[in-house]
């Protein structure tokens, strides 16, 4: 079965760095999303991306965070200058419609 | 705002125990309505989902969820758990209707220990 992947799987970087965590959603997905979760916490909607658009960002999403679809396949989330409090684990998600499929995400550990 | 609620936050069951998690959102339009499941070190995968029909709905490994629209609710059920349903458990929902990008809404995550 089809997966959406997500690089690296454990990123430390030093705080006020950029980082920038990779997905692959499955081929054929047409929705592209970020979700994060900070520990102990529930899982919180970043982005929604369309058509090569952001289609909705929630307020966590500030200016600091970009996504990018550069190549067709892959689907990036960039984090311009880290705090600590952007530690947590980010998933990536898509779908065709309906039902999303999800990797197995990245932890971002910020120093 | 919409948000979902998941009444247990910890349930510790013994095996072939029943299970029941609870889950309430708060939206007053048509909704789809999921369940995922986290095993440990994994990622989320679906359990089973509602979009319309009948509201009892069957996913995976044996567990079942109710949509009850009167109480807001997607309750989930197994009737008899085992030791490898240890794992998180979120309920979540998609808006829909105009402006809605079908993001998902989670709940907290209840985290299911099953004693064998």
């Amino acid at each position: 079965e089809p997966e959406v992947t997500q690089t690296p799987s454990h990123q430390v970087t030093q705080m006020g760095q950029e980082v920038i965590l990779r997905c692959v959603p499955i081929s054929n997905h047409l929705y592209f999303y970020w979700y994060r979760q900070i520990l102990g916490q529930k899982v919180e909607f970043l982005v929604s991306f369309y058509n090569n658009e952001i289609s909705e960002k929630s307020e966590i999403f500030d200016d600091q965070f970009s996504v990018e679809r550069p190549d067709g396949s892959n689907f990036t989330l960039k984090i311009r200058s880290t705090k600590l409090e952007d530690s947590a684990m980010y998933f990536c998600a898509s779908s065709v419609k309906g039902p999303q499929h999800f990797g197995d995400g990245t932890r971002l550990s910020i120093l | 705002a919409q948000s979902v609620s998941q009444h247990n936050h910890h349930v510790i069951l013994s095996e072939a125990a029943s299970l029941e998690l609870g889950c309430n959102y708060s939206y007053g339009g048509t909704v789809n309505l999921f369940w995922y499941v986290q095993y440990p070190g994994q990622h989320l995968q679906l359990l089973l989902k509602y979009f319309s029909g009948d509201p009892l709905v069957k996913g995976i490994k044996g567990f079942e969820a109710e949509f009850i629209k009167s109480k807001f609710s997607f309750n989930l059920r197994k009737p008899s758990v085992q030791w490898s349903d240890t794992a998180e458990y979120f309920c979540a929902v998609i808006p829909l209707g105009s402006g809605n990008t079908g993001k998902l809404i989670f709940g907290q995550g209840t985290t299911l220990q099953v004693k064998p």
